[in-house]
């Protein structure tokens, strides 16, 4: 049962120009969303976050987008640089009835920049 | 401040073997969560712990288990390892102040089932 879902495993962009990374999600119960950016041999960095009461935030070259009533969200990178090229996943959170935050993460999907 | 860290980085491990993986938190984090990555399938969650103990477990036989130390370290083991078990571990470690925090996530430790 794959709650979260990149369906785009791979993406290639022209460098300056915008890269759109996209996201679904089955669970109404998640209320807060990360991306997670993952160069080859190291662990995933945390890129950007959105809660679930916004539909936007902002940080820098970085936005993502949420539309709840679809249960989709985005990453739009602009302008786009090589060093972005990495595998980017989204994951999804909710409060388990133990109180604990799970991360539920998306298959990701590699951006590559050609300059 | 020094980072989420995961010992050994690379492992080699025949079938019917056990491993055990480690993982040192940031300091002050008490929430340790461990995921598997192979290729396709993303970051598939396999238990959290909190306090040294486990609250939340993902859907892996039970052949995978863990523990968490009072120093908040945690480790991984694997019994009766398969070829499928060969994957990236990793180990992310978070504040659990409430909703939203981020996790902060190990380099790894890739095991290779031969």
């Amino acid at each position: 049962d794959q709650q979260v879902k990149q369906n785009s495993p791979s993406l290639s962009v022209q460098e300056g120009r915008i890269s759109i990374l996209n996201c679904d999600y089955t669970n109404s119960m998640f209320d807060y969303f990360l991306w997670y950016k993952k160069y080859p041999a190291e662990g995933p960095t945390f890129l950007i976050s959105i809660s679930s009461i916004k539909d936007k935030n902002e940080d820098g070259r970085f936005t993502v987008f949420l539309n709840k009533s679809a249960k989709h969200l985005s990453l739009h990178i602009v302008p786009s640089q090589p060093g972005d090229s990495a595998v980017y996943f989204c994951a999804a959170s909710r409060y388990t009835s133990r109180g604990a935050q799970k991360l539920v993460f998306g298959q990701g999907t590699r951006l590559t920049i050609n300059p | 401040k020094a980072g989420v860290t995961q010992t050994p980085r690379y492992l080699i491990k025949t079938r019917g073997q056990q491993v055990t993986l480690s993982c040192s938190p940031i300091s002050g984090h008490r929430s340790v969560s461990w995921y598997q990555q192979t290729p396709g399938q993303g970051l598939q969650f396999l238990f959290e712990y909190f306090s040294e103990t486990q609250r939340n477990k993902g859907n892996f036989p039970g052949r995978f288990s863990g523990r968490q130390f009072s120093n908040s370290r945690s480790e991984m083991n694997v019994s009766t390892l398969e070829l499928g078990d060969s994957a990236l571990y990793l180990c992310a470690s978070s504040l659990d102040r409430g909703k939203g925090t981020e996790a902060f996530f190990g380099q790894g430790t890739r095991l290779t089932v031969v």
